[in-house]
Parts: structure tokens; sequence; C-alpha cells
């Protein structure tokens, strides 16, 4: 299979704080996608994005496909930013089979 | 447009016993992905069936099995329920050119 790697695992900010998540995937993609899973458990799509720049509104992503890495900014952060961030791949030609990381988990504070 | 659903959201079962898990994926998607999510493991593939038939298999042992319907709704099934199988289910639903992946909210099995 593919390794995906997510970094930090754990992340704690001040409301407001800045931040950047990093995805590193050890083969060639044709879909990665970033995802936030709430507190039950369901994972809210946040970004499609194989390659290139997407932005919506205080979120960011940007996926380098021929360096293997992702990066997810989040701008001032909220307390319902709080939650585990997770980037998923799909190996080009291995169908809709993802491969997720192990994560960030991400505590944003009053 | 509706998402992605699952029955039930919440099962308790015991140990060898077996249970269905059922997936309804958005209207339109013939794409449906299962996966398992442990604190140990994280998130592993289980499955995918496409116009119902299983298109990619995950490495699970053969009591994890599943099907498709004609109207693209799946089904997953456990049999002989293991201590490990306690996990939160997902399923997942893809349109046929098979670009973003849009996740049910799960159905947490217990096994006792």
């Amino acid at each position: 299979g593919i390794q995906v790697e997510q970094s930090p695992p754990d992340l704690i900010l001040q409301e407001g704080a800045n931040s950047t998540l990093r995805c590193n995937f050890s083969d060639s993609v044709n879909n990665l996608q970033w995802f936030h899973q709430n507190p039950w458990g369901q994972l809210i799509n946040l970004f499609y994005i194989p390659s290139g720049t997407k932005q919506n509104g205080r979120l960011s992503a940007t996926t380098v496909a021929t360096e293997r890495y992702s990066l997810l900014y989040i701008s001032s952060s909220q307390t319902t930013d709080s939650g585990v961030y997770f980037c998923a791949v799909e190996r080009t030609g291995a169908g809709n089979q993802f491969y997720f990381g192990t994560g960030t988990s991400l505590t944003v504070i009053p | 447009k509706a998402g992605v659903t699952q029955t039930p959201r919440y099962l308790i079962k015991t140990r060898g016993q077996q249970v269905t898990l059922s997936c309804s994926p958005i209207s339109g998607h013939r794409s449906v992905s299962w996966y398992q999510q442990t604190p140990g493991q994280g998130l592993q593939f289980l499955f995918e069936y496409f116009s119902e038939t299983q298109r990619n298999k995950g490495n699970f042992p053969g009591r994890f099995s599943g099907r498709q319907f004609s109207n693209s709704r799946s089904e997953m099934n456990v049999s002989t329920l293991e201590l490990g199988d306690s996990a939160l289910y997902l399923c997942a639903s893809s349109s046929d050119e098979g670009y973003e992946q849009y996740f049910g909210p799960g159905t947490r099995l217990t096994v006792t």
C-alpha cells in the first residue's frame, strides 16, 4: 500500500492563532482529500485537492504532488476547529481505496 | 441532495454473533466503500462496490463481507464477531468519475 504520514500528531492552539498541518505520502496519487472528524465520528469534507491550492474561508490547502506532500492551513483558529484532521489519498490506478494518515488532533483553547 | 446515510447508528452485539450494517449512498453515486476505524489501527479500507460488483478489497478476514444492490445501497456483514471488531464503521460514496468521496455518519459497533 501507500504510506501516509501526518504531522504533528497533536496540536494545541490559542484561539486566533494560525496553524499548518502536513501530510506526506509515499507514492503518486490521483486523489487527496482533507477531512475533519467531528466528535460524533463523521468525516467532514474540507478539500478535494490532488494538486494545486484551494481556499475556503479561513482554511486553505496546498498539494505538491511531485514532492508528495500536502499542507492544510488554518488561520484565526476557533474553538469549533477542534477535532481530528485526516489526510486521505488514493494511489494512482488503485481505484476508490483511500489510505488514511493517523491524523492530527487539534485542540483550540479560548 | 441528501448525504450518505448509515443504519443503525449504534449497535451492541455479543461475541460469536453476526451483524449487518447498511449504507445508502448519495443519489446517483454508484461507488460505495466501507472503512473500519479503531483507536489502534486507525482508518482502514474494507472493500468497495461499484454497480453491484466488488471492485477493491482490503486486508480483512473473510468474516467481513459485503454486497451492493441494484439501487446502489450497500450492506456489510460481519460473522462470528470478535471483541476486536468493536469499531466505528464508515461508508463513503462517490460518483462514477471517482473524484471526491463523501462519508456517512458511521455505525458504532460494540462487541461484548
